[in-house]
């Protein structure tokens, strides 16, 4: 198993300039996520997807995309980059999200993105 | 909602010391809690969780919690810390559909 795998690791972006992250799993995973990580704030969730074609917002959706036509994959769409989108983002996914069980989550290794 | 407070953002430890790194949570049911650990420039792993079966929890790496209804606290220990538990480490409160993380403590180890 590949686990959760993000590309780029890294990236640039120019102010308006749109890019796609990307995610995907191969643990025939439920549930999938994105996060985005701000020094001295955590972890925030951004969207996300409890089965393919089913998305949804989570505490910072604004400026992103997502879609999740497959199991596997669930890309995440910058539409016009800012500089307030400088961060390092994370995908996880996790077996299912139903019911008071806790499943873990697995993380990706990050994309860090720089938006000048 | 639920949420957690880290009530430290930084601890210093000398190695073969005892760690201890602070959390409390708001819930208004039983929550389920976890540690996870981000080794620098890396993803993050999941230390140990807490689901209600048992108040002390051990996870990996000699890491232990203890969930404290009373004081709604979730403390994570290690009798002695080891030069690889430099890491940032957050404490996790799931709320409905999601995770919600506290803003982590840097954990830094002196040789």
């Amino acid at each position: 198993n590949a686990g959760v795998t993000q590309t780029p690791k890294f990236q640039v972006l120019k102010t308006g300039q749109s890019m796609t992250l990307q995610c995907a799993q191969d643990m025939n995973h439920e549930y999938m996520s994105w996060y985005r990580q701000d020094p001295g704030m955590g972890l925030r969730l951004i969207h996300y997807s409890v089965g393919a074609g089913i998305t949804d917002q989570g505490e910072v959706p604004n400026g992103y995309n997502v879609s999740r036509s497959t199991t596997e994959d669930f890309p995440l769409r910058l539409l016009s980059a800012a500089p307030s989108q400088t961060s390092v983002y994370f995908c996880a996914s996790s077996y299912s999200w139903r019911g008071a069980r806790a499943y873990e989550q697995y993380f990706g290794p990050g994309t860090r993105l720089t938006v000048t | 909602a639920q949420s957690v407070t880290q009530l430290d953002s930084h601890v210093s430890v000398s190695e073969g010391t005892p760690v201890l790194l602070r959390c409390n949570y708001s819930s208004s049911y039983s929550p389920s809690l976890f540690w996870y650990v981000q080794h620098p420039n890396k993803g993050l792993q999941l230390l140990l969780k807490y689901t209600s079966a048992a108040t002390l929890v051990k996870g990996i790496n000699g890491f232990e919690a203890e969930f404290k209804k009373s004081e709604t606290s979730f403390h994570l220990t290690k009798p002695s810390a080891h030069m690889s538990d430099a890491a940032e480490y957050f404490c996790v409160v799931r709320d409905d559909y999601k995770l919600s993380f506290g803003a982590g403590t840097t954990v830094t180890v002196r040789a």
